[in-house]
């Protein structure tokens, strides 16, 4: 079974610019959160994403922004890249909505998509 | 106030101890409460949760929990080189809705 893929795995941008990541879930999930990951802040959390419906969100300015696809890909989009936004971007896959693809062991992280804003 | 704090480390412990780490956490609300297990460049991999107060045991690891204290801790015992990670501490707010990682304590096992 194929794990989580993300793409692009590394993107340099520009200030004022914008950035689509995508993620694709393991196959039969139907949940998909983002993250964000930087050495100051640790791994916060973006928004997830179930039924091609955003569920939860995280405290991120509007300029991040998501939707799922009926195939349960999900993209996120950055708008106005700031330097603040370098990150790691990473997406978890899970079988059920909000906590509970965690706690029946089902959530899986991809590897990453590394965000560099000059 | 974080709203979940862990120690960063570097944690060392001699390979075949018992390593524990800790956690506290300022949301009384919480419900469910996580570790994950990252190495360095990779992605994080869920190894434990629990949400009943008292230990919970999985192979070597043991996850502790207090609630009336507010913290939460992993132990994990016979550690070996390859449990050298960041080991992050999540925990659900109390509408369930997200979970809000700690940044983590970098774990070393010394031969």
């Amino acid at each position: 079974k194929a794990g989580v893929t993300q793409t692009p795995r590394y993107l340099i941008k520009t200030r004022g610019q914008q950035v689509t990541l995508s993620c694709s879930p393991i196959s039969g999930h139907r949940s998909v959160s983002w993250y964000q990951q930087t050495p100051g802040q640790g791994l916060q959390f973006l928004f997830e994403y179930f039924s091609e419906t955003q569920r939860n969100k995280g405290n991120f300015p509007g300029r991040f922004s998501g939707r799922q696809f009926s195939n349960s890909r999900s993209e996120m989009n950055v708008s106005t890249l700031e330097l603040g936004d370098s990150a790691l971007y990473l997406c978890a896959s899970s079988l059920t909505p909000g906590l509970a693809g965690a706690t029946q062991g089902t959530q899986y992280f991809g590897p990453g998509t590394r965000l560099l804003v000059l | 106030q974080k709203e979940v704090e862990q120690n960063s480390g570097p944690l060392s412990v001699p390979e075949g101890a018992i390593a524990s780490l800790n956690c506290t956490y300022s949301d009384r609300g919480s419900q469910s409460f996580f570790w994950y297990r990252q190495y360095s460049g990779k992605s994080p991999e869920l190894i434990m949760f629990i949400y009943s107060n008292g230990d919970k045991e999985d192979g070597r690891f043991t996850a502790q929990l207090n609630k009336a204290s507010q913290y939460v801790s992993l132990l994990i015992r016979d550690s070996q080189p390859s449990d050298s990670a960041t080991y992050l501490c999540a925990v659900s707010n109390s509408s369930a809705s997200k979970i809000i990682f700690g940044s983590g304590t970098r774990l070393s096992i010394r031969p």
